[in-house]
Formats: structure tokens, C-alpha cells, sequence
């Protein structure tokens, strides 16, 4: 399994502003991913994070908005840009070993933008 | 397209009782694998139990197993002797089988479950 982290927890933002969410995780994975979950809504994908590359993003979800890094396996972050309060979610990072199908989630952001 | 469709947005069970939530699926894909995953309220997500869709035995993880009718395209949960701890958000998930590892995730709307005293 994979333990996996994130920071910050929670935050409060200002319309118009950035925040930038940092994902670790405690071993070397193949896959990372990054969901987001609206209130009371399911999980929807944004975008898998690929290492040394850019990332795929899911229709409905651009770089502009959401870009995101990976500088290595065991790391990944994910800025929402210029936000909104459409943006307000919980925003979930998971991660798959490579030998392995099953994906681990990080504990969540929780952004809500004012 | 995948899609994961869970009818039961709420479900209430009785501590020590069964309780079975429902997932259906729809897929053009012939190798994938399927998940239920637990959400409480700290919102970390857990995974609860998974199936192999090649795999004809029905996956089981102590108190959880699970009905797989590959057929119909169905994926129920059963809890046997629901415990307080067992109240959370529930997803069906649904993945694709990739060639290195671990896939996206297609989630369900999820069912609340209560477990009650």
C-alpha cells in the first residue's frame, strides 16, 4: 500500500486568487491522479499527473485552470487558479503502485473560495 | 463510456444487521476491475473491497462481501453485523484495466449509510 499526504488540509481563498495543493507520497508510484469532489457530489477526475511530462486532463478540466506538476514519483501538485466559489470542493490526490490496481487516497483539501 | 449508477442515495441499517447497497455498471470493456470504497466523515477515502471482473468468486473481506453478476453488470455490498464504525459515504468504482497498474477511477453517486444504535 501507499501512504499519501497532503497539504493544506483546508483553506479559505479569495475570489480571483490561486492556491497551489502539494501531494506525497511515501513510495514510488506509477500513477497519480487528482479528483474533485463538489458538496455532496461523487468523485469526478481532473487529470492524471504524468512524471516528467504534462499532465492528461479529463474533459471539462484545462491547464490554464488547473495545472499541475510532477517533478517525480513520489510528488505532485495541483494549483487552482484564478478561483471562484464554482471552484469550492474537496480536492483529492490518489496514487497506484506499479504492482498493483488498486489506488490510495490522500486525506483531501478542502478549499472554499469566498 | 463508463458509467456507475448507485439507485439508494440513503440507507439506514440497525447495529448487528445486513444491510446490502447496490451498484450497476455499464461498460463496453472486457477487462476491468470494480471497488467499493468508504467514506466517513473525516473524508478519507477507504478502500473497502475490490473484484477482479475476471474472477467469477465473489470477492470477501471479512464482514464485507460482494455480489458480482458480470452479466448484468451488477456489483452489490453486503454488511454483515453493521457496526456504528461502518457509518460513511459509500462509491461503487468502477476501472479499466491499464498495462501499468493502477487506472483513472469512475465513481458512483454514492449511498449514505447510518448505522443506528
Amino acid at each position: 500500500s501507499a501512504v499519501i499526504s497532503q497539504k493544506p488540509s483546508r483553506d479559505i481563498c479569495q475570489r480571483g486568487t490561486s492556491l497551489t495543493i502539494q501531494c506525497q507520497v511515501d513510495s514510488q508510484v506509477t500513477m497519480m491522479f487528482w479528483y474533485r469532489q463538489q458538496p455532496g457530489q461523487s468523485l469526478t477526475l481532473i487529470a492524471t499527473a504524468n512524471q516528467g511530462s504534462e499532465a492528461t486532463y479529463e474533459s471539462g478540466f484545462v491547464i490554464d485552470k488547473f495545472p499541475i506538476s510532477r517533478p517525480n514519483l513520489t510528488f505532485s501538485t495541483l494549483t487552482v487558479s484564478n478561483m471562484s466559489p464554482e471552484d469550492s470542493s474537496i480536492y483529492l490526490c490518489s496514487a497506484g503502485t506499479p504492482r498493483s490496481y488498486e489506488q490510495y487516497f490522500g486525506p483531501g483539501t478542502r478549499l472554499t473560495v469566498t | 463510456a463508463q458509467t456507475v449508477t448507485q439507485s439508494q442515495p440513503e440507507m439506514s441499517v440497525q447495529e448487528a444487521e445486513t444491510v446490502t447497497l447496490s451498484c450497476t455498471y455499464d461498460t463496453s470493456e472486457s477487462n476491468y476491475y470494480l471497488f467499493w470504497y468508504k467514506q466517513p466523515p473525516s473524508r478519507q477515502m477507504i478502500l473497502v473491497i475490490r473484484q477482479e471482473a475476471y474472477k467469477q468468486q465473489n470477492a470477501t473481506e471479512n464482514r464485507f462481501s460482494v455480489n458480482f453478476q458480470k452479466a448484468a453488470k451488477s456489483f452489490s455490498l453486503k454488511i454483515s453485523d453493521s457496526q456504528l464504525g461502518d457509518t460513511a459515504m459509500y462509491f461503487c468504482a468502477f476501472m479499466k484495466r491499464g498495462r501499468g497498474g493502477a487506472n483513472n477511477l469512475f465513481f458512483g453517486t454514492g449511498t449514505r449509510l447510518t448505522v443506528i444504535p
